[in-house]
Formats: C-alpha cells, structure tokens, sequence
C-alpha cells in the first residue's frame, strides 16, 4: 500500500521553464509535507516543506501548492536550471507518536535541458 | 564539518557474509533513521531510534540488527547478506520534537553506502 504517491516519474523540462511534481496522499493524519532532492550519489537534503495550515509556500523559485480537502501537494519549480536536474521526492509525517516516521513517493527524476 | 556521516561509502560482499555500517551525527539530535532506498530510487524507513531506544521498525528481516551506542551513533549490522540486500542505505537524523513544540523535523541524511551482494 502506497501511501504517498508522486508523479510524474520522469520530467523532462527546458531551462527556464516551470517544473511541476505533484504527489497524493491518503492518511489524513499526516501533518508535515516535505520536499527533499537528491543528487546522484548524494543523500537527500529537505528543499521546502508545509504544513496543512497553508495551502501554499514559497521559498525562492520553489513553491509547494497544498490542497487538504483532495489531499494532494505539488512542488514547482520556476525558471527551472540545469543546477535543478536531480530526483526530487515528496513525503508525508505525522506528530502524532512523535516518531518523525516520513513515508515518502517514489521519486520524480527532472532533468532540465540548457 | 559532516553533519551526518556513514562508513563506508561502498561495500562489496559475497553473499552470506556478515557487515555493518556506521553513521554518526555531530548535530546533537536525539532520534537517527536508517533508510534502504532500491534500485528504482525508493526510499523506505528500515529503523529509527530516539535516545538510543528503539522507535520504528518497519518489518525488516531480523538479519538487520541496528545498534546505537549512544544518541550521535546508529550502526546497522547485516546477517547473512543476500542478493536482495544490495541497495544505497541511508542514515538520517532529526530533532523530534513534541506535539506542542517547534516545528522543526527536518531530517539531515548522511552520504550513503552503496552496498552490493554479488
């Protein structure tokens, strides 16, 4: 059971243009929304993150839109350069249990051509 | 100075074999993780522990046996290695707080090692 789930898998988008993830959830506990990127051979570090208080966030060209009732997020990424090329993954947590358990979507691999 | 760091990087083994990999955290939180993440890039919690006592664990084979001497270390020792088990593995660390404090869960994940059962 996939709780999280991400698309598109793959993006291919031109430099300058808009990138667009969009990812889906299922356990309205969750509480917590980050994004994180990972390089190749790199672990992954948070980009950007929300909370169901907001229903959008941005920070520099980065922006999670959230939307509580269809229980879905999406992360764009404008003017996108070929610096952003890398595998971008959603997550979900929840407070509750206090864990810090992140269940994350299976990826989305951008590739921003010059 | 490495926020998170595991050794070793890369680790060649024959099946069967017994190994470990070790993570540590110099950014004084109190709960660290141990992800696998596939050969499709999926990235699933394997184990975390707060203040070396054990929180999650996400139905992994007993083979996998995480130990945490003190709150900046969380090893993971393999068993029996099988072909199944080549995979990137990840540490992490976080602060987790209450409910009513801070928001601040963000994870801090090491470099990874690339583990492969030949």
């Amino acid at each position: 059971q996939q709780q999280v789930k991400q698309s598109p898998q793959s993006l291919i988008v031109q430099k300058g243009g808009i990138s667009i993830i969009n990812c889906a959830y299922e356990n309205t506990a969750f509480d917590y929304f980050p994004w994180y990127q990972q390089f190749p051979g790199k672990g992954p570090a948070l980009l950007i993150a929300i909370r169901p208080d907001v229903s959008e966030k941005k920070e520099g060209r980065f922006t999670i839109s959230f939307n509580k009732s269809a229980k879905q997020f999406s992360l764009h990424i404008m003017d996108s350069q070929p610096g952003d090329s890398a595998t971008y993954f959603c997550a979900a947590s929840t407070r509750a249990g206090n864990t810090g358990k992140l269940i994350f979507g299976q990826g989305t691999t951008l590739q921003v051509k010059p | 100075d490495t926020a998170v760091s595991q050794t070793p990087k890369y680790l060649v083994t024959q099946m069967g074999n017994d190994k470990s990999i070790k993570c540590e955290q110099n950014l004084g939180h109190d709960t660290m993780y141990w992800y696998k993440q596939d050969s499709k890039k999926f990235l699933k919690i394997m184990f975390s522990y707060n203040n070396k006592e054990l929180i999650i664990n996400e139905t992994v084979p007993n083979r996998f046996s995480p130990k945490s001497p003190d709150k900046a270390h969380l090893n993971l020792h393999i068993n029996s290695l099988e072909l199944g088990d080549s995979a990137v593995y990840f540490c992490a660390s976080s602060q987790v707080i209450s409910i009513l404090a801070s928001n601040n869960e963000r994870q801090f994940f090491g470099p990874g090692t690339r583990l492969t059962v030949l």
